[in-house]
């Protein structure tokens, strides 16, 4: 148990099709965060909530769309992705300068 | 803007062997660091991090790193590693409190 939950743990998508992934953490963190993890690249930041504040890294496609809802519970919609955006993408949460808890990530296939 | 560079993509050793991991980071301010692990089909878990005070910090799992501001690095060792901790490493840093930059990572392998 990592203290922050991650569903599903696999997801297979069309182009066409619409999803959620979510995120759920109740370790009293007052961040949350999207991370996209491709094989050989370094994790890319993709979206911040801090203190009900989005930071949002602007290379991320509109097919993307963060909700943060409270504190606790992070989404990312997802709608006509691209093969290229399969992945793992990892949700993480943390206090202001303390480090970050991940979960255990959603592997993505858009075929 | 900061970075973090992993040098090594790939490192093989022997079990009971020691390791060294290197990390070099690029800031012109005082930064956090941390060392994270990944298993297969797993998130980031941290292993040890560095905000403040001894340049030497000790982890889990028997890891260690050392801050050195002059050369910008902050490698991780143990000095007798176990099969169990084949797995991928990340290197990371922040001066922002929740801008996080990782390195590549460093795939160790164990080798019985």
């Amino acid at each position: 148990e990592t203290g922050v939950t991650q569903t599903p743990r696999h997801l297979v998508m069309g182009m066409t099709n619409k999803k959620s992934l979510k995120c759920e953490q109740h370790l009293g963190h007052n961040a949350m965060y999207w991370y996209k993890q491709s094989a050989k690249k370094p994790l890319e930041l993709m979206f911040v909530y801090s203190l009900e504040e989005r930071v949002e890294n602007n290379s991320v496609p509109s097919r993307f769309s963060p909700e943060c809802p409270n504190s606790s519970h992070l989404f990312l919609h997802l709608h006509t992705l691209q093969p290229e955006d399969s992945a793992l993408y990892l949700c993480a949460s943390s206090l202001l300068n303390s480090p970050l808890h991940f979960g255990n990530g959603t592997r993505l296939t858009v075929t | 803007a900061q970075s973090v560079t992993q040098l090594d993509s790939q490192v093989p050793v022997f079990e009971e062997a020691p390791v060294e991991l290197r990390c070099n980071y690029s800031s012109s301010v005082s930064v956090y660091l941390f060392w994270y692990v990944q298993y297969p089909n797993q998130g980031l878990q941290l292993l040890l991090k560095y905000l403040s005070g001894s340049t030497l910090v000790k982890g889990i799992n028997g890891f260690e790193a050392e801050f050195n501001k002059s050369q910008t690095s902050f490698h991780l060792r143990k000095p007798s590693v176990h099969i169990s901790d084949t797995a991928e490493y990340f290197c990371a840093v922040t001066n922002t409190g929740n801008q996080f930059y990782f390195g590549t990572g460093t795939s160790l392998t164990v080798i019985p």
